[in-house]
């Protein structure tokens, strides 16, 4: 299976400590994504890091990609309890691939 | 309002029985994905289209069937569901494949009883 592994599977934080959660493939990485997923609902696009990147940030968040490891982290800074929710990384495998694969999700509990 | 929409939300079906989940979306994308979600699983993709009449399988496509006939729809289809496709359904799009940010319908249950 392509499909990518989070870690941890489940997180849970204080109100304004930081989160991290990490993701790898087998297969290379190219133009990952992460998602956030609120209980049973659709998943919301968060942040896109392409394979040249090594860093992005928007807001609060701050993913990181290492390709030679074929892994991405995604940290949440001064967490809030609305940050509740599974996140997943998400990969386009191999070049022009259109297959696109999502890791098994990490649930975030932030407690007030 | 830009959007992907599903129909129906719930369903509670006897295993057999032909039926089809509708997708579409008003924003002219290209791509469109079927996923189901199931619990420790994460979301595995089903089916997706790059175009009008272009299909292609995802990891999971087995006992599922697809039609792209016009882009905004993407119907997803079960000829003779069975219990193990008991899970929740998602249809996304994007403006192309290949990396592009993903819009994601709010979801159909699906119970094959």
């Amino acid at each position: 299976s392509q499909q990518g592994e989070e870690d941890p599977q489940a997180l849970s934080i204080q109100e304004g400590e930081n989160a991290t959660m990490n993701c790898s493939y087998k297969t290379s990485i190219n133009n990952l994504q992460w998602y956030r997923q609120n209980s049973g609902r659709g998943l919301v696009h968060l942040i896109l890091i392409r394979s040249n990147e090594r860093e992005k940030h928007s807001g609060r968040l701050r993913v990181t990609l290492d390709t030679s490891k074929k892994s991405s982290s995604l940290l949440i800074t001064a967490s809030r309890a609305a940050d509740t929710a599974s996140y997943f990384c998400a990969n386009f495998s191999g070049a022009g691939s259109y297959q696109l694969t999502f890791g098994k999700g990490t649930k975030l509990s932030v407690i007030p | 309002e830009a959007q992907v929409t599903q129909n129906p939300r719930y369903l509670i079906t006897v295993t057999g029985k032909k039926l089809t989940v509708t997708c579409s979306q008003n924003m002219n994308h290209e791509y469109m994905s079927w996923y189901r979600q199931d619990p420790g699983l994460g979301l595995r993709q089903i089916y997706y289209s790059m175009n009008v009449e272009v299909t292609d399988k995802g990891d999971v496509p087995e006992g599922y069937k697809v039609s792209r006939k016009e882009k905004r729809n993407f119907p997803l289809i079960l000829e003779s569901p069975s219990p193990n496709q008991t899970s929740l359904y998602f249809c996304a799009s994007s403006f192309t494949g290949g990396g592009n940010e993903q819009f994601f319908g709010p979801g159909t249950r699906l119970t094959v009883l």
